[in-house]
C-alpha cells in the first residue's frame, strides 16, 4: 500500500511568514510523529499524536510551532513567524499500534525541505 | 535522558569490503528498543531492524548483520561484501519505554562505497 506522504516536498518562504506542512500517514496507523532534521544531524523529535490528540509535544522548540490532527489521519505542522533557524527537513512518520505501541517501527515520509530566507 | 552516539562520522570502503558501523547508547530504562535506519541520497529514512532490550541474539539478514551487547551498551551493524548501493547515511536510534514512543537518533554515519 501507499507509504507516508508529505507535501510540499520543498517550501521556500521569507522570514516572518507563516507556513503549513502536511503529512498523510499510512492508512490505519493511529500513531503519527513529526521530526526535524538539520543538515548533518540525525532527526530530532518534535511531537507525537495518538489518534487526534498530541500525546507528547515536548520536542516543539517554542510556541511558534503547532501541530494538529483533527480527524486522526492527516496532520499539519504549522510554523508562525518563521526564522532562518527553522530551515531544515521536516519528517513525518507513522506507526501501527498492533501488539501494543511501544517500540513499533516508524515508517517515514520523504520529508519537506523548508528554507527560510 | 537517553543518548545515542555514532562516533564514526564518515567511512569510505572499496566495494566487496566488509564494514562495521558502531552505535553506543545510554539509558537508565531497563526496557528499550534499538533501531537502525538507512537514509540514501534521496533522503527517505528506510527502516532496517528493531531489537528489544531483552533479546540479545545477533541477527543476520542477507549481507547485513547486527551485534547487540548490553554489557557494552552497543548495537553495531555490519555490512558484508559492501556494494555501491549501500552508500548512504546510517542512523542508530533508541526508544525507551519511559519516554513515550519517540525515537532518539544518533548523528549518523556516512558510508561511501567506491568501485
Amino acid at each position: 500500500g501507499a507509504g507516508v506522504s508529505q507535501t510540499p516536498s520543498n517550501k521556500v518562504t521569507e522570514k516572518g511568514k507563516y507556513v503549513e506542512l502536511r503529512c498523510d500517514p499510512i492508512s490505519g496507523h493511529t500513531a503519527l510523529y513529526w521530526y526535524r532534521q538539520s543538515l548533518g544531524q540525525g532527526p530530532e523529535f518534535l511531537i507525537y499524536f495518538q489518534g487526534t490528540g498530541a500525546a507528547d509535544d515536548s520536542g516543539l522548540p517554542n510556541d511558534r510551532f503547532f501541530a494538529v490532527r483533527p480527524e486522526g489521519s492527516v496532520s499539519t505542522l504549522k510554523i508562525q513567524r518563521t526564522e532562518r533557524g527553522d530551515s531544515a527537513v521536516y519528517l513525518c512518520a507513522s506507526s501501527s499500534t498492533s501488539g501494543g505501541l511501544k517500540g513499533n517501527e516508524q515508517f517515514f515520509g520523504p520529508g519537506t525541505r523548508l528554507t527560510v530566507l | 535522558a537517553q543518548k545515542v552516539t555514532q562516533a564514526q562520522t564518515e567511512i569510505s570502503v572499496v566495494e566487496k569490503e566488509d564494514v562495521t558501523l558502531d552505535c553506543v547508547y545510554e539509558t537508565r530504562d531497563t526496557t528499550y528498543y534499538l533501531f537502525w535506519y538507512k537514509q540514501p541520497p534521496s533522503g527517505e529514512l528506510v527502516f532496517l531492524i528493531r531489537r528489544n532490550s531483552f533479546d540479545e541474539q545477533n541477527e543476520i539478514s542477507g549481507r547485513y548483520s547486527w551485534n547487540f551487547q548490553k554489557s557494552t551498551s552497543s548495537f553495531n551493524f555490519t555490512i558484508t561484501a559492501s556494494q555501491v548501493v549501500d552508500s548512504a547515511v546510517y542512523f542508530c536510534a533508541l526508544i525507551v519505554t519511559g519516554g513515550g514512543n519517540k525515537l532518539t537518533f544518533g548523528t549518523g554515519t556516512q558510508l561511501k562505497v567506491e568501485l
